[in-house]
């Protein structure tokens, strides 16, 4: 499992609340990327992120926030405007260049009540 | 932007038999075709990838075709075994691999 990591595992917020969540690569990797997974569907794409310090939004990006500050890392925002934010978080992360595989990170599950 | 279709959504066949799933795409520039296997509770894994110049390739029993033209993918694993349970996820990107969009996915039972 090292590579790409993500913390913690598990999160319980109360609804109002802003959370972090955390994502570390010690690949080497330019390229980060969040994705949301809801059960029985597909990934969708929040933000993302090709070299340090820029980012771009993806399909979903209202409600979230992110930072690149350094190479290694790229933790993603929750913020109390994400309307339905409870589902499965995954971050990955990608070498510029060549291969074009994004590896992913062991997810962290989101419960809002 | 893109939009990946993936069917069946679920799949059930007996152990030893071939399994087939089907993408379709709709941005012409796409021209990066992953899949990848989730396993319950756990991160997905690539299993197989094509780019837009090849139209199949194989490791050993998965394979993936393509058709440009029509604009669609698919994957074939044969001889399936039980640890091929999982659900598989398609998916297309226009530019070296960032920017996937995936498929619904497509959980695949293998009963013994």
């Amino acid at each position: 499992d090292g590579g790409i990591t993500q913390s913690p595992k598990y999160l319980f917020r109360k609804e109002g609340q802003n959370v972090t969540l955390s994502c570390e690569q010690n690949l080497n990797h330019d390229a980060m990327y969040w994705y949301r997974q809801d059960p029985g569907q597909g990934l969708r794409l929040i933000y993302y992120s090709q070299i340090v310090n820029d980012f771009q939004k993806g399909d979903i990006a209202e409600g979230y926030s992110v930072s690149r500050e350094k190479k290694e890392s790229f933790p993603l925002t929750v913020t109390s405007a994400q309307k339905n934010p409870t589902a499965f978080y995954l971050c990955a992360s990608k070498r510029q260049g060549g291969s074009y595989e994004q590896y992913f990170g062991p997810g962290t599950r989101l419960t809002v009540t | 932007g893109e939009n990946v279709e993936q069917h069946p959504s679920t799949l059930s066949v007996q152990e030893g038999d071939s399994a087939v799933i089907k993408c379709t795409y709709s941005d012409s520039a796409s021209n990066y075709f992953p899949w990848y296997k989730q396993e319950l509770g756990k991160r997905p894994q690539l299993i197989i990838d094509i780019r837009s110049n090849v139209g199949e390739k194989k490791d050993q029993r998965i394979a993936v075709t393509l058709n440009k033209t029509a604009k669609h993918f698919s994957l074939h694993i044969t001889e399936t075994q039980p640890e091929d349970s999982a659900v598989y996820f398609c998916a297309a990107s226009v530019e070296a691999g960032n920017m996937l969009t995936f498929g619904g996915g497509t959980r695949l039972m293998v009963k013994p």
